[in-house]
């Protein structure tokens, strides 16, 4: 039961455009999203937050939408640079684990073309 | 500063032996936890702690697997009669709290191949 799903393995764009990632979820009882990027041999670095009582927020190059009625979260970058290739999870926390325990989404390999 | 760090970072062993994986989160971080992530798969949680007591172990997946931290900083993940199946990338995160402050640090993780 994946509870939260990124449906695009892989993601290619040009430099200088537009990434879009995406991400569903099906709990409602989701508190915070996150999403995290990861390099080849490296752990997950944390990259933008949003609250669930929120719809928007932005952090430079990138700005996370949250679409409750749909389930669906969104990481926009804008412009995308070669050094934005990374897998890319986002992640869910569950109001009622009483902990920051995490769900992952199983990530996105975005790959920014020079 | 020193981030999270885990050692080792790559493990082969064979199927049936026991492996002892370690975890050195960043210092004055009380809550740790430890993920896995199999091949194709997302980050899936095992285990929460909060001080040296583990509140949430939830995501433990068998009774083969279990974890200690010890004075409240190291923690070690022991894999008992390991299965071809436990090969994995394992990630040990840290964050100040487990009940507040929700941004976890991650380790490099250890990469664990049973042949």
């Amino acid at each position: 039961d994946q509870q939260v799903k990124q449906n695009s393995p892989s993601l290619s764009v040009q430099e200088g455009r537009i990434s879009i990632l995406n991400c569903d979820y099906t709990n409602s009882m989701f508190d915070y999203f996150l999403w995290y990027k990861k390099y080849p041999a490296e752990g997950p670095t944390f990259l933008i937050s949003i609250s669930s009582i929120k719809d928007k927020n932005e952090d430079g190059r990138f700005t996370v939408f949250l679409n409750k009625s749909a389930k669906h979260l969104s990481l926009h970058i804008v412009p995308s640079q070669p050094g934005d290739s990374a897998v890319y999870f986002c992640a869910a926390i569950p109001s009622t684990s009483g902990t920051y325990k995490y769900i992952f989404g199983t990530g996105t390999r975005l790959k920014v073309l020079a | 500063g020193a981030g999270v760090s885990q050692s080792p970072s790559n493990k082969v062993t064979e199927k049936g032996k026991d492996v002892e994986l370690r975890c050195d989160p960043i210092s004055g971080h009380t809550a740790l936890y430890w993920y896995r992530q199999s091949l194709g798969q997302g980050l899936e949680f095992l285990i929460y702690f909060q001080g040296n007591s583990a509140p949430d172990k939830s995501g433990l997946p068998s009774d083969r697997f279990s974890a200690e931290r010890t004075g409240g900083s190291v923690s070690t993940l022991t894999i008992q009669r390991t299965q071809q199946e436990d090969s994995a990338v394992y990630l040990c995160a840290s964050s100040l709290s487990g009940t507040s402050g929700y941004e976890q640090y991650f380790g490099p993780g250890t990469r664990l191949t049973v042949t």
